[in-house]
């Protein structure tokens, strides 16, 4: 238990879909990110949201959508995926200041297939 | 970016055997941070080590920033530890403050 938790934890859903993942930790952390591991690819940045800055990765096609309502919680929603977007999808956090990197800590991840 | 190599890609050992796990990375990092994955997909933080030597039961890590390389020690491995274990760099020029990480060593120890 890393005090980052996922829900849910398995996800299958069809091209056509809506969803959403949600991400809530319970460190008082300030900063809080999403990855990406596919089959055969390192772990990828997609998104930080920290200090009430947004960075995202380039290549994160529009159809990924994040939302971070506060510190707590991170939303990663998804509509009309593709199946090469099948993937484990991680939330980390950690606190940041401006001159400061601290340790990241990662939730279990929502395990995503697209049909 | 900041590119980070991880070696070797696969490991076998007989349980109770020594191993040593090595990162390499291309530019100055403001971090550097140890991973295992679980089958499950649980990454579980090891080491948080930017510099300097650290010790935690059976694992251990040195971290040489200036030579841009890390390693991870397994001792007296045991059937838990297999897994993937990964290495991974906060890049100070980023956005964002990222961890970029290696291709990961994929560890498995047969009893």
């Amino acid at each position: 238990e890393t005090g980052v938790t996922q829900t849910p934890r398995h996800l299958v859903m069809g091209m056509t879909n809506k969803k959403s993942l949600k991400c809530e930790q319970h460190l008082g952390h300030n900063a809080m990110y999403w990855y990406k591991q596919s089959a055969k690819k390192p772990l990828e940045l997609m998104f930080v949201y920290s200090l009430e800055e947004r960075v995202e990765n380039n290549s994160v096609p529009s159809r990924f959508s994040p939302e971070c309502p506060n510190s707590s919680h991170l939303f990663l929603h998804l509509h009309t995926l593709q199946p090469e977007d099948s993937a484990l999808y991680l939330c980390a956090s950690s606190l940041r200041d401006t001159r400061s990197y601290n340790e990241q800590f990662f939730g279990p991840g929502t395990r995503l297939t697209v049909l | 970016g900041i590119q980070v190599e991880q070696s070797p890609p696969d490991l076998i050992l007989q349980e109770g055997a020594n191993s040593t796990l090595r990162c390499n990375f291309s530019d100055s990092v403001n971090n550097l941070q140890w991973f295992h994955q679980n089958p499950w997909g649980q990454l579980i933080n090891l080491f948080y080590i930017p510099s300097g030597t650290k010790q935690n039961g059976r694992l251990s890590a040195t971290t040489v920033a200036t030579e841009r390389y890390s390693l991870l020690y397994i001792s007296s491995s045991q059937t838990t530890d297999s897994g993937v274990y990964f290495c991974a760099v906060a890049d100070p020029q980023a956005a964002g403050n990222k961890l970029t990480f290696g291709g990961g060593t994929r560890v498995l120890v047969k009893p």
